[in-house]
Formats: C-alpha cells, structure tokens, sequence
C-alpha cells in the first residue's frame, strides 16, 4: 500500500519569511496528492491540491511543486502570517486517501 | 450546504457500552468515510463508503460497525470499546471515490473517551 513520508515534523519561521515542507510517497500508481492544514481544535481542510498530470500548482501565496519520477512533493507558503500557524498534512491518493505525519508550523513574531 | 456535521461532539462511555456516531451531509457526495485522529497523529482511515455501499475497511476490529443508511447518512457503531480507542473521529465526504479521489470535507469530529 501507499506510504508517505513528511518532513519536517516541526518547522519555525520568522513572520514574512517561507515555508516549505517536503514528502515523498511510495506508491508509482497515486495520481493525486492533496495537501490539508488542521488549526487547533478544529477539522482538516484543504488548502492545495495537485494532480499527476502538472508539476507545479501556485494559489496566491500557497504552491504546490510535484516531482513524479523522484516521487516526492512540495508545499511552499510565502510571505507566512501569524495565521499560517496551524498543522500541515500532505497526502497521496491512487484509490484512498492517505497522509503523511504531519508538520507543525510555528510563525514566529 | 457545504458542511458535513458530526454528532456527537463528545462522548464518553464505558467499556460494556454501546453507542453510536452519526454524520451526514448535503452536498450529494457519494463516498463518505471514517478516520481516526489521536493526539498528534495525521487522520488514519478507517471505513470507505462509495455510493452507499462499503468499499474499504482498513483491518478495522469488529467493535466498530459503520452503516451508511443512505447517501446522506453515515453511523460508526461502537461496542465493547477499549481505552486506546479514545481518538477524535472524523467523518468525510468526496463527490466520488474515483481514480484519485478528490477534496475530502470533513465534519468537525466526535472526541470519544473510553473508560
């Protein structure tokens, strides 16, 4: 089955600097690789997703960069705000959804 | 509608109980699923449910019995629970559960609490 790995497990950026957090994922067949934030107390939500057929997806401040041969994908969040704090998952899908560890982004004042 | 609700938030029952989690949704999506989250831990999954019919179970033990009543519906039936089944429990949905599946919504989650 599918693995996916997340690294860093906690990141700490000074407020207005970028983010970025790296996974690979182990299953050549996933075709879609989303990515979530979860703030405290509350449910995941997708912030970014990207298909197998692109390598790089931007949304404002957000983007998403996929490498298929190496197997391995990216989130970078520009220009991070206070409200960028939050735990991020990316996840590999061929047929389920499956996610990463997670990272704990931390903005700094 | 773009929300899927979860009831209930919280719920704290004993090992000899029997008690039942609920999730629906409107938005017409026609897979729904079952994720365990504990402290720290990304969602794992648990139960996929595509056009009202079981698609996926994740080796899950049989003290947890998902029902997806209809396409708006979905249970997770909890009996003989242990205390290392105390986790928040997020229910989602997916317009589809095809190849790659698609933005997963989930509800707020029921924080149980086994004693």
């Amino acid at each position: 089955g599918e693995n996916v790995e997340q690294h860093p497990s906690t990141l700490s950026v000074q407020e207005g600097d970028s983010a970025v957090i790296k996974c690979t994922y182990s299953d050549s067949a996933s075709n879609y690789f989303p990515w979530y934030k979860q703030e405290l107390g509350k449910r995941p939500q997708l912030i970014i997703d990207i298909r197998s057929n692109v390598g790089e997806k931007k949304d404002q401040r957000i983007a998403v960069t996929l490498n298929k041969t190496a197997k391995h994908f990216s989130l970078h969040i520009t220009e991070t705000q206070p409200e960028d704090s939050a735990v991020y998952f990316c996840a590999a899908s061929n047929d389920k959804i499956i996610f990463g560890k997670g990272t704990r982004l931390h903005i700094l004042p | 509608d773009t929300e899927v609700t979860q009831t209930p938030k919280h719920l704290v029952m004993g090992m000899t109980n029997k008690k039942s989690l609920k999730c629906e949704q409107h938005m017409g999506h026609r897979a729904m699923y079952w994720y365990k989250q504990k402290a720290k831990k990304p969602p794992e999954l648990m139960f996929v449910y595509s056009y009202e019919k079981l698609s996926i179970n994740e080796s899950v033990p049989s003290r947890f019995s998902p029902e997806c009543p209809n396409s708006s519906l979905l249970n997770l039936h909890l009996h003989a629970l242990q205390p290392e089944d105390s986790a928040l429990y997020l229910c989602a949905s997916s317009q589809d559960r095809g190849l790659g599946t698609g933005e997963l919504f989930f509800g707020e989650g029921s924080r149980l609490t086994v004693l």
